[in-house]
């Protein structure tokens, strides 16, 4: 059983540039959920995808974009990349009838803007 | 969602009983509590949740009082690999996803 998965694992982009990150949730998990950590901080939630539709959405500006695919899987867009968009950037899954607040993390995108 | 609060940093010895608190003053009704902890360039990883009293696995046991303002982690016995930060969040699961991170508490266990 395969658990969040998500790629790829680095990438470098330039200022100005866009940038696409997959992920593939936990099996049996439908709702996928983005975040953003910036080094020495703890993540920050960036938005929240459900029935391929965004649910909730964090602080975060248009650039940011995503996409829920009818197999759950998901993509996170960024446009117009500035330095600081660099960053660590999870995909976390759960079953949204679970009750609580458990969810499963990948192993996260690095991604460097120069 | 509730805010939490907790210690930057601690430090402990292999072997010790590392017992980490957690201060959750504005919690809701239906609000659970949620540990994480994170290894250096790895995604967060699920440790123990709870509502009310004691909850215990096979890694940690989670502590809360009856008013659940509070709540603390214990972990029995570090080792060196339980270096990381731990992460307590509260929230309710129409909240779920939509998780605030503090900065957490970083744990460093020493031989």
């Amino acid at each position: 059983d395969a658990g969040v998965t998500q790629s790829p694992t680095h990438l470098i982009k330039t200022r100005g540039q866009q940038v696409t990150l997959r992920c593939s949730p936990k099996s049996g998990h439908d709702t996928v959920s983005w975040y953003q950590q910036a080094l020495g901080q703890g993540p920050q939630f960036i938005f929240q995808y459900y029935e391929e539709e965004e649910r909730q959405r964090g602080n975060f500006p248009d650039r940011f974009s995503g996409h829920q695919f009818p197999n759950y899987s998901s993509e996170l867009n960024v446009n117009a990349l500035l330095l600081g968009d660099s960053a660590l950037y999870l995909c976390a899954s759960r079953f949204d009838q679970d009750s609580g607040n458990t969810i499963y993390f990948g192993e996260g995108s690095w991604l460097t803007v120069v | 969602l509730a805010k939490t609060t907790q210690p930057i940093s601690m430090d402990s010895y292999e072997g010790q009983e590392v017992n980490i608190t957690c201060s959750h003053n504005n919690i809701a009704t239906n609000d659970y509590i949620t540990w994480y902890q994170q290894f250096p360039s790895q995604g967060p990883r699920f440790i123990i949740q709870g509502y009310k009293t004691k909850v215990t696995n096979e890694v940690a046991s989670l502590f809360i009082p009856a008013d659940r303002k509070s709540s603390t982690l214990s972990l029995p016995r570090v080792s060196l690999s339980d270096t990381a930060v731990y992460y307590c969040l509260v929230g309710d699961s129409s909240n779920t996803g939509k998780l605030i991170f503090g900065q957490g508490t970083t744990l460093q266990v020493k031989p």
